[in-house]
């Protein structure tokens, strides 16, 4: 089944304590994404990647970094969490910029 | 820089009835136009997408949406709503050339029965 994973799924932490969320995916798409909704706000990208080592700041990157060194895998890090990175987050991932994106199951961060 | 809005937070229709869920966006180059679907808890579903061609696009779920390039519109449409049309709708777009995806805020579909 073509499918985006993300683990964990719900997570909550302290402020601080370094996290990284997950994301796989099983298309062989290039171009994979990362995003945070947030009530109010719609969903926002937080950083995106059009291939393999290649990465690109979205609209909110502040306190976030990513790699991509597999193409199936995207991973999220967040290096010392704060309380305003308490969000749902998506991952996405798409064959093109013009095609739709699949998106994960979401997780949800709390950071206390 | 980019952007969409979805002017209606909420959008009531009664089951049967036609519905429309507005959106808009900023003027710069050409923009590919989408419509995404979160249903309660879930991750977000594609529903259909305008890259050019026709201006009224066809997607899931017998919903539509038209293309408007004079008024910077790309409203979702349904003839008849079904109360499980109830979610959360998002509009996006990206300009061609760029790779970065910009949603609106969303607006919140209830059908009643």
């Amino acid at each position: 089944e073509a499918q985006v994973t993300q683990n964990p799924r719900y997570l909550i932490t302290v402020t601080g304590k370094k996290l990284t969320v997950t994301c796989s995916q099983n298309m062989n798409h290039e171009y994979m994404s990362w995003y945070r909704q947030d009530p109010g706000l719609g969903l926002r990208q937080i950083y995106y990647s059009m291939n393999v080592e290649v990465t690109d700041k979205g609209d909110v990157p502040e306190g976030y970094k990513v790699s991509r060194k597999e193409k199936r895998n995207f991973p999220l890090i967040l290096e010392s969490p704060s309380p305003n990175q308490t969000s749902l987050y998506f991952c996405a991932s798409t064959d093109g910029p013009n095609n739709e994106q699949f998106f994960g199951p979401g997780t949800r961060l709390t950071v206390l | 820089a980019q952007s969409v809005a979805q002017p209606e937070d909420q959008v009531n229709v009664a089951e049967g009835n036609p519905l429309t869920v507005k959106c808009t966006y900023s003027v710069s180059g050409n923009p590919y136009l989408f419509w995404y679907v979160q249903y309660p808890n879930r991750g977000l579903q594609f529903l259909l997408k305008y890259i050019t061609g026709d201006n009224l696009v066809k997607g899931s779920y017998g919903f539509e949406a038209e293309f408007n390039k004079s008024q910077t519109s790309f409203h979702l449409k349904k003839p008849s709503a079904l109360v499980s049309d109830s979610a959360l709708y998002f509009c996006a777009v990206m300009w061609a050339g760029s790779y970065q995806l910009t949603f609106g805020k969303g607006t919140k579909l209830s059908v009643i029965p």
